[in-house]
């Protein structure tokens, strides 16, 4: 099955840039998503990725996938304490698009 | 507003005891999931439904059970708790428009086996 690994912690200072990185194994994985979780909180969808595509922004967010290398990754532009949260990387897989598989997320410190 | 409410938000039960946790959504969406959550694990499928009478077992199903009575929920019953079942759940629906839209997750139920 699809494993996708992530980095446990990144801390950055409030205004300052951070890039979440994400790497994925099952090449068939057509659709990539990045989910942000607030404390106490579900999982909200941020932004995702067509496996067509090598870069999508939107607004502050920026995402890029390598595919090749099955590297995807998030940039936060001017980053926010609002924006401290654990961040999801996620796929489709080959059992088809309804099922996803999440990683094992990275939690977003931000220091004002 | 559609939503999707899980229940309760917090429980704890004894080891042994059945439990069950309750997820409802009303966005009328066909397919709906459960997750577990764990530090180091991320979120880890459980069981997961297409639609109504359909149910399919995830890659940590064991000692999990769910049943799709009707579009709007997916109940989830731990037949006999053990303390490796303390977690975090969540429940999570999608519609069949497009992977574009992604999941809508709920807010999660935190279970404690002692």
């Amino acid at each position: 099955g699809e494993d996708v690994e992530q980095s446990l912690f990144l801390s950055v200072r409030e205004g300052d840039s951070s890039v979440i990185n994400c790497t994925y194994t099952d090449s068939s994985s057509t659709y990539l998503y990045w989910y942000k979780q607030e404390p106490g909180a579900g999982l909200q969808l941020l932004t995702y990725i067509f496996s067509n595509m090598d870069m999508k922004q939107d607004q502050r967010l920026t995402v890029l996938l390598n595919k090749k290398d099955k590297h995807l990754s998030l940039r936060i532009a001017d980053t926010q304490t609002g924006d401290s949260a654990i961040y999801f990387c996620a796929g489709t897989n080959s059992g088809g698009y309804q099922k996803v598989t999440f990683g094992t997320g990275t939690k977003l410190q931000v220091i004002p | 507003d559609a939503e999707i409410t899980q229940s309760p938000r917090h429980k704890i039960t004894e080891t042994g005891r059945q439990v069950t946790l309750a997820c409802h959504q009303t966005w009328n969406h066909n397919n709906m999931f459960w997750y577990r959550q764990d530090l180091g694990h991320g979120l880890r499928l459980i069981h997961y439904s297409y639609g109504v009478h359909d149910t399919n077992k995830g890659e940590v199903s064991d000692g999990y059970s769910v049943s799709r009575s009707n579009t709007e929920d997916l109940p989830l019953t731990l037949e006999s708790a053990a303390s490796s079942q303390t977690s975090v759940y969540f429940c999570a629906s999608s519609d069949d428009r497009g992977p574009n839209y992604g999941y809508t997750f709920g807010s999660g139920t935190r279970l404690t086996v002692v």
